[in-house]
């Protein structure tokens, strides 16, 4: 089964820390994603990655970055921690054909909290 | 970013009851529809992968069908059972990238 694990469940952090979201897939995937899910607002796409090295801003890519140095592994960086990055953030993955029609793999989430 | 329009918002249903929901999305330039269901405390998890017009998809009692001329999917649950309690994504395949454009999900509420 692909397995696709966040570093944290829950996560605390105050305003203006750096803050470093790790993601990892087992599968060799080359395709990878990070969203943040609110409510009422739905998963909404932050970077995605489509290769090492690689990476393509989403809808809502102020106020993060990422890194990809490692193929299996994935990681959202929040530069200065604020308030309204308070969210669910979740991890994906997809196989490598990249047609749209692989399903993608999500991780269980990591739950942060900015004070 | 494209316009994707889930209905009903949140759904409450019987255990036995059966059920559907609407995914609306923009018909030009369509690749590819997902659909996906998410428990509470869990991962999303595909339920299935659309392309082609008139597809129906079906496993056990959830099946889907798509109709890309007009722009939309229908997600129908047959004899809701507690279980299936959950929110239902759907996503087509945007035309850019490999990203997905997530609707804001059908929360499903089935009680016995």
């Amino acid at each position: 089964d692909v397995k696709v694990t966040q570093s944290s469940r829950y996560l605390v952090k105050r305003t203006g820390e750096k803050v470093f979201l790790e993601c990892v897939q087992d599968m060799d995937h080359e395709n990878m994603f990070w969203y943040r899910q609110d409510p009422g607002l739905g998963l909404r796409l932050i970077y995605f990655s489509y290769d090492v090295k690689m990476k393509e801003k989403g809808d809502i890519p102020e106020g993060y970055s990422v890194s990809r140095e490692k193929k299996e592994r994935f990681s959202l960086i929040l530069e200065s921690a604020s308030t309204n990055q308070t969210s669910m953030y979740l991890c994906a993955s997809m196989p490598p054909s990249g047609t749209g029609y692989n399903e993608q793999f999500f991780g269980p989430g990591t739950r942060l909290t900015v004070l | 970013i494209l316009n994707v329009e889930q209905s009903p918002q949140s759904l409450h249903v019987q255990e036995g009851d059966s059920t559907n929901f609407t995914c609306s999305f923009p018909s030009s330039n369509f690749y590819a529809l997902h659909w996906y269901r998410w428990e509470t405390a869990k991962s999303p998890e595909a339920l299935f992968v659309m392309t082609l017009n008139g597809d129906e998809k079906k496993k056990g009692r959830i099946s889907a069908t798509l109709n890309t001329k007009e722009g939309y999917s229908y997600l129908y649950i047959k004899g809701s059972q507690p279980e299936d309690s959950a929110t239902y994504l759907c996503a087509p395949y945007r035309n850019s990238g490999y990203a997905l454009n997530f609707g804001k999900g059908t929360s499903l509420l089935v009680t016995p």
